[in-house]
Protein backbone atom coordinates (compact mmCIF):
# COMPACT_ATOMS: atom_id res chain seq x y z
CA UNK A 1 0.00 0.00 0.00
CA UNK A 2 0.90 3.80 -0.33
CA UNK A 3 3.46 5.44 2.51
CA UNK A 4 5.01 8.35 2.93
CA UNK A 5 7.59 8.26 5.36
CA UNK A 6 9.58 12.02 6.72
CA UNK A 7 12.29 13.19 8.81
CA UNK A 8 11.60 13.15 12.31
CA UNK A 9 12.00 16.18 14.44
CA UNK A 10 11.57 18.80 16.04
CA UNK A 11 13.94 20.77 13.52
CA UNK A 12 15.76 23.77 15.16
CA UNK A 13 16.75 26.57 12.91
CA UNK A 14 17.50 30.26 13.59
CA UNK A 15 15.76 32.68 11.85
CA UNK A 16 17.02 32.98 8.22
CA UNK A 17 18.26 29.63 7.57
CA UNK A 18 17.86 26.96 4.87
CA UNK A 19 15.10 24.92 5.72
CA UNK A 20 15.53 21.00 4.38
CA UNK A 21 12.21 18.58 5.25
CA UNK A 22 12.67 15.31 3.41
CA UNK A 23 9.81 13.54 2.61
CA UNK A 24 9.95 9.88 1.00
CA UNK A 25 7.04 7.93 -0.84
CA UNK A 26 6.04 4.65 -1.84
CA UNK A 27 2.97 4.27 -4.20
CA UNK A 28 1.69 2.69 -7.66
CA UNK A 29 1.18 4.55 -10.32
CA UNK A 30 1.70 8.91 -10.34
CA UNK A 31 0.12 9.64 -7.43
CA UNK A 32 -0.20 13.23 -6.40
CA UNK A 33 1.90 14.91 -3.71
CA UNK A 34 1.45 17.51 -1.25
CA UNK A 35 3.14 19.44 2.41
CA UNK A 36 0.49 20.69 4.55
CA UNK A 37 1.10 22.70 7.64
CA UNK A 38 -0.01 22.65 10.98
CA UNK A 39 0.14 26.20 13.25
CA UNK A 40 -0.46 25.84 16.55
CA UNK A 41 -3.87 25.10 18.01
CA UNK A 42 -4.87 25.05 13.91
CA UNK A 43 -6.16 22.11 11.60
CA UNK A 44 -3.92 21.55 8.58
CA UNK A 45 -3.35 24.17 5.46
CA UNK A 46 -2.16 22.88 2.06
CA UNK A 47 1.05 24.38 1.21
CA UNK A 48 1.85 23.54 -1.65
CA UNK A 49 1.35 20.29 -4.01
CA UNK A 50 2.66 18.74 -7.33
CA UNK A 51 0.30 16.39 -9.74
CA UNK A 52 3.21 14.62 -11.62
CA UNK A 53 6.86 14.11 -12.32
CA UNK A 54 9.78 17.05 -12.21
CA UNK A 55 6.26 19.52 -11.34
CA UNK A 56 7.88 22.07 -8.87
CA UNK A 57 4.83 23.18 -5.80
CA UNK A 58 5.62 26.66 -4.42
CA UNK A 59 3.73 28.73 -1.86
CA UNK A 60 5.17 31.23 0.96
CA UNK A 61 8.85 31.11 0.18
CA UNK A 62 8.52 27.17 0.09
CA UNK A 63 9.37 24.95 -2.60
CA UNK A 64 9.52 21.30 -3.08
CA UNK A 65 9.99 19.26 -6.24
CA UNK A 66 8.20 15.88 -7.39
CA UNK A 67 10.89 12.90 -7.79
CA UNK A 68 9.99 9.97 -9.01
CA UNK A 69 13.20 8.77 -9.60
CA UNK A 70 14.15 8.63 -6.28
CA UNK A 71 10.29 8.93 -5.01
CA UNK A 72 11.07 12.13 -3.00
CA UNK A 73 9.24 15.88 -2.25
CA UNK A 74 11.37 17.44 0.12
CA UNK A 75 10.41 20.66 1.37
CA UNK A 76 13.10 23.59 1.38
CA UNK A 77 12.88 27.01 2.07
CA UNK A 78 16.00 29.36 1.50
CA UNK A 79 15.43 31.84 4.42
CA UNK A 80 13.32 30.50 7.43
CA UNK A 81 10.92 32.86 9.41
CA UNK A 82 10.17 32.74 13.14
CA UNK A 83 6.42 32.69 11.88
CA UNK A 84 7.18 29.19 10.06
CA UNK A 85 6.78 28.07 13.52
CA UNK A 86 4.68 25.34 12.81
CA UNK A 87 3.88 21.17 11.62
CA UNK A 88 4.52 20.06 8.37
CA UNK A 89 2.48 17.10 6.73
CA UNK A 90 4.14 15.46 3.62
CA UNK A 91 1.00 13.43 2.21
CA UNK A 92 0.78 11.71 -0.78
CA UNK A 93 -2.75 10.89 -2.74
CA UNK A 94 -4.53 7.53 -4.38
CA UNK A 95 -4.71 7.41 -8.08
CA UNK A 96 -8.72 7.88 -7.79
CA UNK A 97 -7.26 11.12 -6.19
CA UNK A 98 -9.99 10.35 -2.81
CA UNK A 99 -7.66 9.49 0.05
CA UNK A 100 -4.32 11.20 1.49
CA UNK A 101 -1.81 9.24 3.16
CA UNK A 102 0.12 10.97 5.74
CA UNK A 103 3.60 11.17 7.06
CA UNK A 104 4.03 11.42 10.57
CA UNK A 105 4.94 15.02 10.52
CA UNK A 106 7.92 17.76 11.51
CA UNK A 107 7.77 20.00 14.17
CA UNK A 108 9.71 22.92 12.98
CA UNK A 109 11.04 25.82 15.54
CA UNK A 110 12.59 29.13 14.33
CA UNK A 111 14.37 31.19 17.16
CA UNK A 112 15.09 34.81 16.57
CA UNK B 1 -17.60 30.74 2.47
CA UNK B 2 -16.78 29.45 6.37
CA UNK B 3 -15.41 26.43 4.62
CA UNK B 4 -15.28 23.43 7.44
CA UNK B 5 -16.71 24.32 10.94
CA UNK B 6 -16.21 21.92 13.56
CA UNK B 7 -18.13 22.24 16.86
CA UNK B 8 -17.37 21.34 20.14
CA UNK B 9 -13.33 23.30 20.45
CA UNK B 10 -12.81 20.95 23.65
CA UNK B 11 -14.70 19.15 25.49
CA UNK B 12 -13.69 16.67 28.39
CA UNK B 13 -15.45 13.26 28.52
CA UNK B 14 -15.41 10.73 31.79
CA UNK B 15 -14.55 7.16 30.82
CA UNK B 16 -17.93 5.65 29.46
CA UNK B 17 -19.93 8.99 28.31
CA UNK B 18 -21.34 9.36 24.98
CA UNK B 19 -20.93 12.45 23.01
CA UNK B 20 -21.21 13.71 19.23
CA UNK B 21 -18.40 15.67 17.14
CA UNK B 22 -20.06 18.04 15.12
CA UNK B 23 -18.50 18.65 10.95
CA UNK B 24 -20.30 21.49 8.92
CA UNK B 25 -18.82 22.39 5.45
CA UNK B 26 -20.70 24.63 2.82
CA UNK B 27 -18.01 23.87 -0.28
CA UNK B 28 -20.84 21.39 -1.69
CA UNK B 29 -17.84 19.12 -1.38
CA UNK B 30 -19.23 15.44 -1.52
CA UNK B 31 -16.21 13.67 0.28
CA UNK B 32 -15.93 13.62 4.04
CA UNK B 33 -13.65 13.14 6.36
CA UNK B 34 -12.36 11.92 10.11
CA UNK B 35 -9.24 12.04 11.31
CA UNK B 36 -7.70 11.65 14.80
CA UNK B 37 -4.31 13.06 15.39
CA UNK B 38 -2.69 11.78 18.47
CA UNK B 39 0.23 13.93 20.23
CA UNK B 40 3.34 13.57 18.33
CA UNK B 41 1.43 11.81 15.43
CA UNK B 42 0.47 11.88 11.94
CA UNK B 43 -3.11 11.77 10.96
CA UNK B 44 -5.03 8.78 10.74
CA UNK B 45 -8.26 8.21 8.93
CA UNK B 46 -11.12 6.85 11.26
CA UNK B 47 -14.34 7.08 8.83
CA UNK B 48 -15.15 8.95 5.46
CA UNK B 49 -18.18 9.32 3.10
CA UNK B 50 -18.57 9.74 -1.01
CA UNK B 51 -21.90 11.21 -0.33
CA UNK B 52 -25.36 11.39 1.54
CA UNK B 53 -26.33 8.23 2.61
CA UNK B 54 -23.20 6.51 2.23
CA UNK B 55 -19.90 6.21 4.52
CA UNK B 56 -16.86 3.56 5.09
CA UNK B 57 -14.16 2.54 7.76
CA UNK B 58 -10.70 4.15 7.38
CA UNK B 59 -7.86 2.86 9.50
CA UNK B 60 -8.63 2.94 12.84
CA UNK B 61 -12.91 3.02 13.18
CA UNK B 62 -13.24 1.24 16.17
CA UNK B 63 -15.13 2.77 19.04
CA UNK B 64 -17.01 5.83 16.71
CA UNK B 65 -19.78 5.43 13.95
CA UNK B 66 -20.92 8.08 11.49
CA UNK B 67 -23.75 9.24 9.60
CA UNK B 68 -24.32 11.41 6.39
CA UNK B 69 -27.83 12.58 6.13
CA UNK B 70 -26.91 15.53 4.34
CA UNK B 71 -24.18 16.73 1.78
CA UNK B 72 -23.00 19.41 4.69
CA UNK B 73 -22.91 17.35 7.46
CA UNK B 74 -20.70 14.31 8.86
CA UNK B 75 -21.66 13.97 12.75
CA UNK B 76 -18.83 11.89 14.54
CA UNK B 77 -20.47 9.44 17.37
CA UNK B 78 -18.58 8.07 20.36
CA UNK B 79 -20.87 5.75 22.37
CA UNK B 80 -18.61 4.80 25.39
CA UNK B 81 -15.23 7.11 25.62
CA UNK B 82 -12.07 5.56 26.55
CA UNK B 83 -9.01 6.95 27.61
CA UNK B 84 -7.37 5.70 24.00
CA UNK B 85 -9.87 8.12 22.40
CA UNK B 86 -7.97 11.23 23.64
CA UNK B 87 -6.65 12.86 20.55
CA UNK B 88 -7.30 15.61 18.70
CA UNK B 89 -10.19 14.60 15.74
CA UNK B 90 -9.80 16.84 12.22
CA UNK B 91 -13.05 16.94 10.01
CA UNK B 92 -12.14 17.68 5.98
CA UNK B 93 -13.83 17.61 2.78
CA UNK B 94 -12.73 17.52 -0.76
CA UNK B 95 -14.49 17.27 -4.07
CA UNK B 96 -12.26 14.96 -6.36
CA UNK B 97 -12.65 15.68 -10.01
CA UNK B 98 -12.04 12.10 -11.20
CA UNK B 99 -8.41 12.82 -11.93
CA UNK B 100 -5.19 13.04 -9.34
CA UNK B 101 -6.35 15.92 -7.54
CA UNK B 102 -6.79 15.48 -3.41
CA UNK B 103 -6.62 18.31 -1.87
CA UNK B 104 -8.63 18.21 1.75
CA UNK B 105 -9.72 21.11 3.41
CA UNK B 106 -9.56 20.80 7.29
CA UNK B 107 -11.95 22.27 10.14
CA UNK B 108 -10.08 23.40 13.01
CA UNK B 109 -10.16 20.30 14.77
CA UNK B 110 -11.96 19.24 18.64
CA UNK B 111 -9.63 18.66 21.61
CA UNK B 112 -11.31 15.85 23.53
CA UNK B 113 -9.75 14.71 26.63
CA UNK B 114 -10.94 11.13 28.15
CA UNK B 115 -10.42 10.68 32.28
Amino acid sequence: GNSVTQMEGPVTLSEEAFLTINCTYTATGYPSLFWYVQYPGEGLQLLLKATKADDKGSNKGFEATYRKETTSFHLEKGSVQVSDSAVYFCALGNNAGNMLTFGGGTRLMVKP
Amino acid sequence: NAGVTQTPKFRILKIGQSMTLQCTQDMNHNYMYWYRQDPGMGLKLIYYSVGAGITDKGEVPNGYNVSRSTTEDFPLRLELAAPSQTSVYFCASSYPTGGSYNEQFFGPGTRLTVL
